[in-house]
């Protein structure tokens, strides 16, 4: 089965720290595409990063980066210079294969993350 | 990234009604899906919009209950049919555009509570 594990339901940090978020995801596909996305109150889904699975290079976003151990099958998101407007719901997701048709977002359970003042 | 519109953004409905949810893209897409989240939850995708034909619905939803309509390549309706307070959830339109590697990206949602 094609899963997606976030195994830290809650964080808190305070502002201006850096915080990192962990992803693990399984799969037996060789290619795929790897996603964080976060979810402030207003409930609206806003893409954060992504990666693509036969890229090496870590891709980064200003304050957001991720590490992606392919091997491992883990993809963790760092922020650096942690905001207040970073409080949100931060979800992992992946795209399970890179055929047309057969793209359906896996999404893990969530982090819930809040930056104390 | 396309401009996604959902309608409405929030309504309280009575238990065994109906209601219909739209979502307008400002762009052509060429694939459209509608998640469901429940409270606390993640996302959990209800089925894609195929342009022109029957929605292709994931393991625990069936047509009846949640019928989708894609008339065009930049329009979608949700329906919940026959509402129970199990439904009460935000559903959420999103879109992918063309080409191979586009991200995927969502309307503000719908938050719904069924009395």
């Amino acid at each position: 089965a094609q899963t997606v594990t976030q195994s830290q339901p809650e964080m808190s940090v305070q502002e201006a720290e850096t915080v990192t978020l962990s992803c693990t995801y399984d799969t037996s596909e060789n290619n795929y595409y790897l996603f964080w996305y976060k979810q402030p109150p207003s409930r609206q889904m806003i893409l954060v990063i992504r990666q693509e699975a036969y890229k090496q290079q870590n891709a980064t976003e200003n304050r957001f980066s991720v590490n992606f151990q392919k091997a491992a099958k883990s993809f963790s998101l760092k922020i650096s210079d942690s905001q207040l407007g970073d409080t949100a719901m931060y979800f992992c997701a992946f795209i399970p294969g890179i055929i047309q048709g057969a793209q359906k977002l896996v999404f893990g359970q969530g982090t819930r993350l809040t930056i104390n003042p | 990234s396309a401009v996604i519109s959902q309608k409405p953004s929030r309504d309280i409905c009575q238990r065994g009604t109906s209601l219909t949810i739209q979502c307008q893209v400002d762009s052509q897409v060429t694939m459209m899906f509608w998640y469901r989240q429940q409270p606390g939850q993640s996302l959990t995708l209800i089925a894609t919009a195929n342009q022109g034909s029957e929605a292709t619905y994931e393991s625990g939803f069936v047509i009846d209950k949640f019928p989708i309509s894609r008339p065009n390549l930049t329009f979608s309706t949700l329906t919940v049919s026959n509402m129970s307070p199990e439904d009460s959830s935000i559903y959420l339109c999103s879109v992918r555009g063309q080409g191979q590697n586009q991200p995927q990206h969502f309307g503000d949602g719908t938050r719904l509570s069924i009395l």
